[in-house]
């Protein structure tokens, strides 16, 4: 069974950072593309950034360019996300996702920057 | 506000067909194929629709997709209850370097 399971979110004040993770399972992980995708509370979707299957390519929405860094380990089968100089505009559900003729989205981390 | 318009709202009756349009621009629907994702809210987004017109194992096949010139559309037959979600288009933006999802459109069944 496929499982893609997202953490390290939470609270942080104005400026700090974050580290988020994706551990995947079920499937060949460094096969994929992977994408970090998030959506502020009662807002739309938001794709944030994404890497190629060997961490070669990585490209990222302009309001987190200089600030996000994506990276993958596929020896560990996971994908990562640090945040830093984090904004109240961060405040959103990430999730770590794939897809094309195969699909897999995890179930979200909620990351809430507030002082 | 999105490179990508959707219609905030889209509404039908049990049975009837709808569609939900996505208009674009030449650096996004013009050069590449689109995705169609469905979201009930509190969930985890479900693709729908893959490369302009393609279906992943396991959706009903009254979900359809196309694409023309700028814009593509997503098209719901038969409508049931359970459709009414959030739906929303992605395609990859060669200007930009970046994928873009639509504003997301609100399906109600009456």
């Amino acid at each position: 069974e496929v499982h893609l399971v997202e953490s390290g979110g939470g609270l942080v004040q104005p400026g700090g950072s974050l580290r988020l993770s994706c551990a995947a399972s079920g499937f060949t992980f460094s096969r994929f593309w992977m994408n970090w995708v998030r959506q502020a509370p009662g807002k739309g979707l938001e794709w944030v950034a994404n890497i190629k299957e060997d961490g070669s390519m990585k490209y990222y929405v302009d309001s987190v360019k200089g600030r996000f860094t994506i990276s993958r380990d596929n020896a560990k089968n996971s994908l990562y996300l640090q945040m830093n100089s984090l904004r109240a505009d961060d405040t959103a559900v990430y999730y770590c996702a794939t897809w094309g003729a195969t699909t897999y989205w995890g179930q979200g981390t909620l990351v809430t920057v507030s002082s | 506000q999105s490179v990508l318009t959707q219609p905030p709202s889209a509404s039908g009756t049990p049975g009837q067909r709808v569609t939900i349009s996505c208009s674009g621009s030449s650096s996004n629907i013009g050069s590449n194929s689109v995705d169609w994702f469905q979201q009930v809210p509190g969930t985890a987004p479900k693709l729908l629709i893959y490369s302009n017109n393609q279906r992943p194992s396991g959706v009903p096949d009254r979900f359809s997709g196309s694409k023309s010139g700028t814009s593509a559309s997503l098209a719901i037959s038969g409508l049931q209850s359970e459709d009414g979600a959030d739906y929303y288009c992605a395609v990859r933006d060669d200007s930009l370097s970046a994928w873009v999802f639509g504003g997301g459109t609100k399906l109600t069944v009456l």
